[in-house]
């Protein structure tokens, strides 16, 4: 069955970098683009940006250009994302999706990240 | 960006009673094949959301026929026909038709 586990809980200070893992399994990783979606603390979901199935080509969310990489590793079938320069209002549950024509048919379980000094 | 605004943001249903939650995009999410990337997600306390029914109208396998969906232009409805308690929790709509895609704020669903 389709399993995607995610690294753990972060705290970070303000203006550190964290980088959050994503481990596909149950499928062929190369077969599908990922993505990364942010809930904020009683909010809804802001789509952090994409990866293109083999890893050519990325996307991002204006707001978080600049700050934000996306990565794969098909030889561990991994994704991340590496978020920098954090404030404050980065605190969030980070998820990685499955992208599957316009949809998100798996979820990982979310990661909390949480920037504070 | 799509704007996808979703009514009501809160509702209180009685057990057996049904249940509609309504998603209005700020513009038409045909995509050039055809088809309309519209989907229904829920998510209860402390998981990770679920789908449900994507492009419009398709259930996810395992999820139950009480849950259905429709559009009418850039109207779309979740409906739950007969609510359970295994039912409470948040369900959003998210559009796949438009980069970037984006959500809809999400409706609390509680038993009264």
């Amino acid at each position: 069955q389709v399993q995607l586990v995610q690294s753990g809980a972060e705290v970070k200070k303000p203006g550190a970098s964290v980088k959050v893992s994503c481990k596909a399994s149950g499928y062929t990783f190369t077969d599908y683009d990922m993505h990364w979606v942010r809930q904020a603390p009683g909010q809804g979901f802001e789509w952090v940006g994409r990866i293109d199935n083999v890893g050519a080509t990325t996307t991002y969310a204006q707001k978080f250009q600049g700050r934000v990489t996306v990565t794969r590793d098909s030889s561990t079938s991994t994704l991340y994302m590496e978020l920098s320069s954090l404030k404050s209002d980065d605190t969030g549950l980070y998820y990685c999706a499955r992208d599957w024509y316009g949809s998100y048919d798996h979820w990982g379980q979310g990661t909390l990240v949480t920037v504070s000094s | 960006d799509v704007v996808m605004t979703q009514s009501p943001l809160s509702l209180s249903v009685t057990l057996g009673q049904p249940a509609s939650i309504s998603c209005r995009s700020s513009q038409s999410l045909v995509y050039s094949d055809g088809n309309t990337y519209l989907n229904w997600f829920h998510q209860r306390p402390g998981q990770s959301p679920r789908r449900l029914i994507y492009r419009v109208s398709t259930r996810d396998s395992g999820v139950p026929d009480r849950f259905s969906g429709s559009a009418s232009g850039s109207d779309f409805t979740l409906k739950i026909s007969r609510v359970e308690a295994e039912d409470v929790g948040v369900y959003f709509c998210m559009q796949g038709t438009h980069w970037p895609y984006t959500f809809g704020q999400g409706t609390k669903l509680e038993i009264k």
